[in-house]
């Protein structure tokens, strides 16, 4: 079974400071996904990474995919408090031709204004 | 807008009711996806369809849930003598075949709570 764990759990920060959230797993991946999901909605797919070393930008929010295909960064520079959210990673893991996605349990991220 | 809806939103029934959601996915998607998710955990996966056929169901899915998609294209998800640990947030993802890396985009959801 591929796991994702994700570190921390919870972050509160205030209105302007930077932070790191991680997602790290024992198993390769082929790819992440990040999902940012709010209060009582769905999740919303931020980006996808594939290639080990990987970074992709959106905005103030910096995403890595480690070298090796089993670990991932989200950065967020000067944080808002439209940041707010529960941060997800989510990679595949069905085998064969059954894509489900294997989620870790989320970083809750407050910022305060 | 021509994303994924769900309904209803939110759900409340009594213990031992039987309940049913519907997925409408974004139309040139042939996969669907249930998710269950509860306070504080990631969505775990329920089961799939490509088209009209249901490829996998998890081990989670008792044998009170059926879901089904008929002409490939909405989904429904039952639930039979609902019981309190039933209650959560269920989420519909669909993708297409063959879009590059895996990539599901999911619904609002639908809150069932059970009492």
């Amino acid at each position: 079974t591929q796991l994702l764990e994700q570190s921390p759990q919870f972050l509160s920060i205030q209105e302007g400071e930077n932070l790191t959230v991680y997602c790290n797993s024992s198993s390769v991946f082929s790819s992440l996904q990040w999902y940012r999901q709010e209060p009582g909605e769905g999740p919303v797919l931020l980006v996808t990474v594939v290639t080990g070393g990987e970074v992709k930008k959106l905005k103030r929010l910096t995403f890595q995919f480690g070298d090796a295909r089993k670990d991932s960064s989200l950065h967020i520079t000067a944080a808002q408090p439209g940041d707010t959210g529960l941060y997800l990673c989510a990679g595949p893991s069905g085998g064969g031709s059954n894509y489900k996605l294997t989620f870790g349990k989320g970083t809750l991220l407050t910022v305060n204004p | 807008d021509t994303g994924v809806s769900q309904d209803p939103r939110h759900k409340i029934t009594k213990r031992g009711q039987n309940v049913t959601f519907r997925c409408d996915p974004i139309s040139e998607h042939n996969r669907l996806y249930w998710y269950r998710q509860t306070l504080g955990q990631g969505p775990e996966f329920l089961t799939y369809f490509q088209n009209e056929a249901q490829l996998e169901k998890s081990r989670l899915l008792s044998d009170r849930f059926s879901a089904e998609r008929p002409k490939g294209s909405f989904s429904t998800l039952e639930i039979q003598r609902t019981e309190q640990g039933d209650s959560a947030m269920y989420l519909c993802a669909s993708s297409l075949l063959g879009l590059a890396n895996y990539e599901q985009y999911f619904g609002p959801g639908t809150r069932l709570t059970v009492t």
